[in-house]
């Protein structure tokens, strides 16, 4: 079965500094894969997906996430973290039928 | 903008009381899904559809039903609420060939006293 796993529960980062989040997945085929957003009382909001091609993709907010098959892995990143990027972010791989299997998640803080 | 529609935001139901979570999305979707989300957990899918009156078992089916009488509504029914149900519940919607983006609701925050 697929599996999503997002080693950090809490990171937190300087407002300025750089970020990465991290995100391994357990799937047989090639994965679509996910981050979402979610501010507190909010639904969640999709940042970027990966489907295939190009392994950087750019998302909204000046998010990126890079595909590396090799390590199973599928890191977001920002080179500089506002204030208001605080939230909880949940990595996501696509299964058949447009399912999506979550990570548990990891909430950013960030410190001014 | 596509918009995902849960009509109770907040609920407070006594242990045993028959619920009903409420979604509507207006993006003409196929696919629609209810999830819980608790903390350490990430979200848990309870059921999803694929089509009107068509329904699937997620991951987590036990203590929850769903009904689909019409393609943009998909309905979330614990059946006797208890307090390990309490959670926040997540309806979701896509089109549905694999790998598209789906879009979620706000939340229904459902507390079982």
């Amino acid at each position: 079965a697929q599996s999503v796993t997002q080693p950090d529960i809490h990171i937190t980062v300087s407002e300025g500094a750089s970020l990465e989040l991290r995100c391994n997945y357990s799937y047989g085929a090639t994965p679509y894969l996910f981050w979402y957003v979610q501010s507190p009382g909010q639904g969640l909001q999709l940042l970027l997906k990966y489907f295939s091609g190009d392994t950087l993709v750019q998302g909204i907010k000046g998010f990126e996430a890079e595909f590396k098959r090799s390590q199973s892995s599928f890191n977001l990143r920002k080179p500089s973290v506002h204030w208001s990027d605080a939230a909880e972010y949940f990595c996501a791989v696509g299964e058949k039928g447009n399912k999506l299997v979550f990570g548990a998640g990891t909430i950013l803080r960030v410190k001014s | 903008d596509v918009k995902v529609t849960q009509s109770s935001r907040y609920l407070v139901k006594r242990t045993g009381e028959k619920v009903f979570l409420e979604c509507v999305q207006d993006m003409d979707h196929e696919n629609m899904f209810w999830y819980r989300q608790d903390p350490g957990l990430g979200l848990r899918l309870i059921y999803f559809s694929y089509d009107v009156k068509m329904k699937e078992k997620g991951d987590i089916p036990e203590g929850y039903s769903v009904s689909r009488e019409k393609k943009e509504r998909f309905s979330l029914i614990l059946e006797s609420a208890s307090t390990n149900q309490t959670s926040m519940y997540l309806c979701a919607s896509g089109f549905s060939s694999s790998g598209n983006t789906i879009y979620f609701g706000e939340g229904s925050w459902l507390t079982v006293v």
